[in-house]
């Protein structure tokens, strides 16, 4: 069983809805990231946050907004999405190697990650 | 700019063959790592493995094995004696960013596994 839990697991949305998708680990992970990814394609990143800070953006249109409560759990808020922003968007979350102290093994944690549908 | 390619689009051998699925990768970085991941159809992403560009040791579990060859920039999968549970989308990952990653994923290889 994973241990990065996403819901919903199906979304289905109209161009108009605004929606949130939820990710959550129990690992105390101090890095969580949110992924897109299409048929028969990688995953694309799309946010970093490190110690609940957006860490990294790939210049992801504001349509989707990303917020990080606490270190346990990770948000994706999505308006006015387009047909073309159907999609899987998996969470990870790892060890940040540059937490102080201990040094952790660096390997993402997956969820099954929500799929989303935009009419 | 870093970059990783899985040649192989897709594989189809019968259960209990042998089966390479090759990944060759590019960086500038002189530290980094590798990882290989398994998506199966329930879409989560499975972690196999990491290695780091320090450690150029084979690594063996199970029917899995892990071939990591500096010189060629190649970091190949093989999994012996396959079976139907294996059938999934494989990807190989290279990252090469401290602090928290940045994977750069290959195109993935999509494995299945006839009885």
């Amino acid at each position: 069983d994973t241990e990065v839990t996403q819901t919903p697991k199906h979304l289905v949305m109209g161009m108009t809805n605004k929606k949130s998708l939820k990710c959550e680990q129990h690992m105390g992970h101090r890095a969580m990231y949110w992924y897109k990814q299409k048929a028969k394609k990688p995953p694309e990143l799309m946010f970093v946050y490190s110690y609940e800070k957006l860490s990294i953006n790939e210049s992801v249109p504001s349509r989707f907004s990303p917020e990080c409560p606490n270190s346990s759990l990770l948000n994706l808020h999505l308006h006015a999405l387009q047909p073309e922003d159907s999609a899987l968007y998996l969470c990870a979350s790892s060890q940040d190697r540059t937490s102080g102290g201990r040094r952790g093994t660096g390997e993402l944690f997956f969820g099954e990650g929500s799929r989303l549908t935009v009419l | 700019a870093q970059k990783v390619t899985q040649a192989q689009t897709e594989i189809s051998v019968v259960e209990k063959e042998d089966v390479t699925l090759d990944c060759v990768y590019e960086t500038r970085d002189t530290t980094y790592y590798l990882f290989w991941y398994k998506q199966p159809p329930s879409g989560e992403l499975v972690f196999l493995i990491r290695r780091n560009s320090f450690d150029e040791q084979n690594e063996i579990s199970g029917r899995y094995s892990w071939n990591f060859q500096k010189s060629t920039s190649s970091f190949n999968f093989t999994i012996t004696a396959s079976q139907v549970v294996d059938s999934a989308v494989y990807f190989c990952a290279l990252s090469a960013y401290q602090g928290a990653q940045k994977l750069v994923f290959g195109q993935g290889t999509r494995l299945t596994i006839n009885p």
